[in-house]
């Protein structure tokens, strides 16, 4: 089965521009999330969707960052104007349900704001 | 969300046994305990996960004490692959709304 797709690898953008990241989850997986990954932390979860609606995004910034899965497959994460402090890894992950134990990640985009 | 600690870092020889420890005090009775681990330049993969019995599969073993307050790890014979850092978290099912929460992990470094 192929995995979880994200692209790009890696963006590097100066701060006040904007950003998009796309991600195609495993075919079939209803749940999607996209999480922040700072260098030396655990992964943070941004906001997580089922099929096409926001189950929760209480930790998304939602003055700069924006999320959305149209048809509740692909989704794209867009960061605008970015900070300095928005450079991180973001790591897209599917799950077949929300209540499903296993998530599949995919290996991210590193994004860096100067 | 309950919490769990875990060692920043721990070493291991190849091809000995690793015991990765996880102390969850503050587990609720239907929090599950899930592992997590994440290679170099790569998204988290997971490894295994159980609620109150000890579970088995081809990647790892996960014993749970029976007060459930800490759970362990097990890798059985430590490879060069298997050096990466390992998360311990826990999750209640009860509710759409409870995601998979990382913490810092524990970093393992397999020598040769």
């Amino acid at each position: 089965e192929a995995g979880v797709a994200q692209s790009p690898r890696y963006k590097i953008i100066e701060k006040r521009q904007s950003v998009a990241f796309w991600c195609n989850p495993i075919s079939g997986h209803a749940t999607l999330y996209w999480y922040q990954q700072i260098l030396g932390q655990g992964p943070k979860l941004l906001i997580q969707f089922q099929n096409n609606g926001v189950v929760d995004d209480s930790q998304l910034p939602k003055d700069r960052f924006s999320a959305e899965r149209l048809k509740g497959v692909d989704s794209t994460l867009k960061i605008q104007p970015a900070k300095l402090e928005d450079s991180a890894v973001y790591l897209c992950a599917s799950s077949s349900t929300w209540e499903s134990p296993s998530l599949h990640f995919g290996n991210g985009t590193r994004l860096t704001v100067t | 969300d309950a919490k769990t600690t875990q060692p920043n870092s721990m070493e291991s020889n190849e091809e000995e046994p690793v015991h990765l420890p996880c102390n969850h005090s503050t587990i609720s009775g239907t929090d599950y305990i899930h592992w997590y681990r994440q290679l170099p330049s790569q998204g988290p993969e997971y490894v295994i996960h159980g609620l109150t019995s000890n579970v088995n599969n081809r990647m790892a073993s996960l014993a749970i004490a029976e007060d459930r307050k800490s759970s362990t790890l097990i890798l059985h014979r430590a490879t060069l692959r298997d050096a990466a850092v390992y998360y311990c978290i826990l999750r209640d099912y009860n509710n759409a709304g409870n995601m998979l929460t990382f913490g810092g992990g524990t970093r393992l470094m397999v020598k040769p």
